[in-house]
């Protein structure tokens, strides 16, 4: 069965601090895909980015950086210089190849802090 | 280009009731999804449509069901509300050459009491 987790539940930083949000997930697949989405507080999950799983190449957009290591299933989220604008639910998620049956961390309440 | 939209935003019913929720998906997207996301937990995947047949469907019971028509929008039925239906609703919609990126309505928040 396909799981993800997200260890930290809530984290606080000041802006402009770095914060990076953990995910680890567990798929018995190997052609997946992993995602990262944003909520924030009016409710509509935001796409931020996909990955596969045979793209271990890191990404960088804007003040957003992933890291995907598949040896230690582990797709983290690094946001830059944070800014309030940030604070919102992040969630991680996983699907098989054909984009079916996406499973989502229980996700990570961010709260930049002015 | 419109996106995603639900109706209704918010919807008290009382245990036992039926509901139909909506759901109109992006401007040429034939894929849609519906997801349950309970207070303080990620969405759960229920179903998914793709040219208005069931494509896939996650632990939900069959009291949850759907339907998509033929403009690609779709509806979500509940029968035999329990107070555990409590939540907000997702659908979210692709395009068949990019289904793995999904867009997501604002959803509907329901209420069983």
């Amino acid at each position: 069965a396909q799981k993800v987790t997200q260890a930290q539940t809530e984290i606080s930083v000041v802006e402009k601090e770095d914060v990076t949000l953990d995910c680890v997930y567990e798929t018995r697949d190997t052609t997946y895909y992993l995602f990262w989405y944003k909520q924030p507080p009016s409710g509509e999950l935001v796409f931020l980015i996909r990955r596969n799983s045979f793209d271990e190449q890191n990404e960088i957009s804007g003040r957003y950086s992933w890291n995907f290591q598949k040896s230690t299933s582990s797709f983290n989220f690094t946001i830059t210089a944070s800014q309030v604008v940030d604070s919102a639910v992040y969630f991680c998620a996983l699907s098989g190849n054909y984009g079916q049956n996406f499973v989502f961390g229980p996700g990570t309440r961010l709260s930049v802090l002015p | 280009e419109t996106g995603v939209t639900q109706s209704p935003t918010h919807l008290i019913k009382t245990r036992g009731q039926q509901v139909t929720l909506r759901c109109s998906s992006q401007s040429g997207h034939n894929t849609v999804s519906w997801y349950q996301q309970a207070l303080g937990q990620g969405p759960q995947f229920i179903f998914q449509y793709y040219r208005e047949e069931e494509n896939g469907r996650g632990n939900f019971p069959p009291r949850f069901s759907g339907l998509q028509f033929p403009n690609y929008s779709s509806e979500l039925n509940v029968n035999a509300l329990e107070l555990d239906d409590s939540a907000l609703y997702l659908c979210a919609s692709s395009a068949t050459t990019s289904i793995y990126e999904q867009y997501f309505g604002p959803g509907t928040r329901l209420t069983v009491t």
